[in-house]
């Protein structure tokens, strides 16, 4: 079984300018998340999204960052503009349903970006 | 509102020495536990995780943790670790709609 893909792993971009995530789910998978990882900290969930519906955007700065899943299949995360602070891993995540019952989450490898 | 404290940041052990990592969680509602492992450059990949029944839960790469109710914790333990087990190990604790990580506890295997 194909697990979760994402691209770019690297990006390194600077501040004011735009960028953007894409992520595949692992197929069948309803649910796909985002979360942002800033060094020595733990994942923090952006957005949730139940098949091509955002269940939970509380913590997505909207002011820059958009999300869309408009097939309710494939995904991808927009910065615009970027700044220092965004440098962080970006983690695309899956789960067969949402996470009601102990589902288990599945990661893809993320994308680590940079800002200067 | 749900909570996770791993209580250290970093743990130095040697190999084939047993190694105990820490995690404390707060939550007003009944929840589900887990430990995920991050090894360098990769995403999460679970180690375990409880969701109900026994406390004992065993996970891979002999890997196990307990669910202690009353002391709010869910330690994860391995008997002898491997150098290989050099990672980041992330305790997180969910209920029905979201997902909430601690901060992490790196593991460094000495030789």
């Amino acid at each position: 079984e194909a697990g979760v893909a994402q691209s770019p792993r690297y990006k390194i971009i600077e501040k004011r300018q735009s960028v953007a995530f894409w992520c595949n789910p692992i197929s069948g998978h309803a649910t796909l998340y985002w979360y942002q990882q800033i060094l020595g900290q733990g994942p923090k969930l952006l957005i949730q999204f139940q098949n091509n519906g955002v269940v939970d955007d509380s913590q997505l700065p909207k002011d820059r960052f958009s999300a869309e899943r408009l097939k309710g299949v494939d995904s991808t995360l927009k910065i615009q503009p970027a700044k220092l602070e965004d440098s962080a891993v970006y983690l695309c995540a899956s789960s067969l349903f949402g996470l009601g019952g102990g589902t288990e989450a599945f990661f893809g490898q993320g994308t680590r970006l940079t800002v200067v | 509102a749900q909570s996770v404290t791993q209580l250290d940041s970093q743990v130095p052990v040697f190999e084939e020495a047993p190694v105990e990592l820490r995690c404390n969680y707060s939550s007003s509602v009944s929840v589900y536990l887990f430990w995920y492992v991050q090894y360098p450059n990769q995403g999460l990949q679970l180690l375990l995780k409880y969701l109900s029944g026994s406390t004992l839960v065993k996970g891979i790469n002999g890997f196990e943790a307990e669910f202690n109710k009353s002391q709010t914790s869910f330690h994860l333990r391995k008997p002898s670790v491997h150098i290989s087990d050099t990672a980041e190990y992330f305790c997180a604790v969910s209920d029905d709609d979201k997902i909430i990580f601690g901060k992490g506890t790196r593991l460094h295997i000495l030789p």
